[in-house]
């Protein structure tokens, strides 16, 4: 069965630097999820679309914005990257009608 | 803030069953029980979900108090690949794109 793919997965920046990543979610699949989770942390909700539209945000810095394009995949923005972003990003996905969100294998940010 | 409370950790024999519990005593009338894991820096993946019935699948069985104020995990037969961070999550499912808010969860870890 088809599953949430992320890229890239791995992903070095420096500081200040940008970066970019991208979710593709499960096909059919109306909301997308973001994720952080920081070195020994647990995840920490950042931002969800519904059919393309924000729809909850949690702890996102400023620096850091998404968007859901028309084909359903979502990209998250982040600038002015700091040491503190280095954290694995998680998106997931999921149907309305269904409770269960599934996640996609992350990406690992590195900033140094 | 999450509002579950789980043990830090716990130890397993393998072959045995994993009983894990969550305490949910603020738990409202709309929100359900929710359980994911995650293995060592992957995904989080769902477990099980319930309102107040107990509940079962191919992976586990939900087990809820009546009075809805806390429930236990069970893993039947636990190997060693259900080593991993066990977490309680409590949500509104009303509508099936709300965000999950991680709380400390348990750590399990299945011994040989």
């Amino acid at each position: 069965a088809a599953g949430v793919i992320q890229s890239p997965r791995h992903l070095i920046k420096e500081k200040r630097e940008t970066a970019t990543l991208k979710c593709y979610p499960i096909p059919r699949h109306d909301t997308v999820y973001w994720y952080q989770q920081g070195p020994g942390q647990d995840p920490q909700f950042l931002i969800s679309f519904y059919e393309k539209m924000q729809s909850d945000k949690g702890s996102i810095p400023d620096r850091f914005s998404a968007q859901q394009f028309s084909d359903y995949h979502s990209e998250l923005n982040m600038s002015s990257l700091e040491l503190g972003d280095s954290a694995l990003y998680f998106c997931a996905s999921s149907l309305l009608v269904l409770d269960e969100q599934f996640f996609g294998p992350g990406t690992r940010l590195t900033v140094l | 803030d999450a509002k579950t409370t789980q043990p830090t950790s716990m130890d397993c024999a393998e072959g045995r069953a994993a009983n894990l519990p969550c305490n949910h005593s603020t738990i409202s009338g709309n929100e359900y029980v929710y359980w994911y894991r995650q293995i060592h820096s992957q995904g989080p993946q769902y477990i099980i979900h319930g309102l107040k019935n107990n509940e079962t699948n191919e992976m586990a069985s939900l087990i809820i108090t009546e009075d809805r104020k806390s429930s236990t995990l069970i893993l039947p037969h636990a190997t060693l690949r259900d080593t991993a961070v066990y977490y309680c999550i409590v949500r509104v499912a009303i509508s099936g794109n709300t965000p999950l808010v991680f709380g400390k969860g348990t750590r399990l870890s299945v011994i040989a």
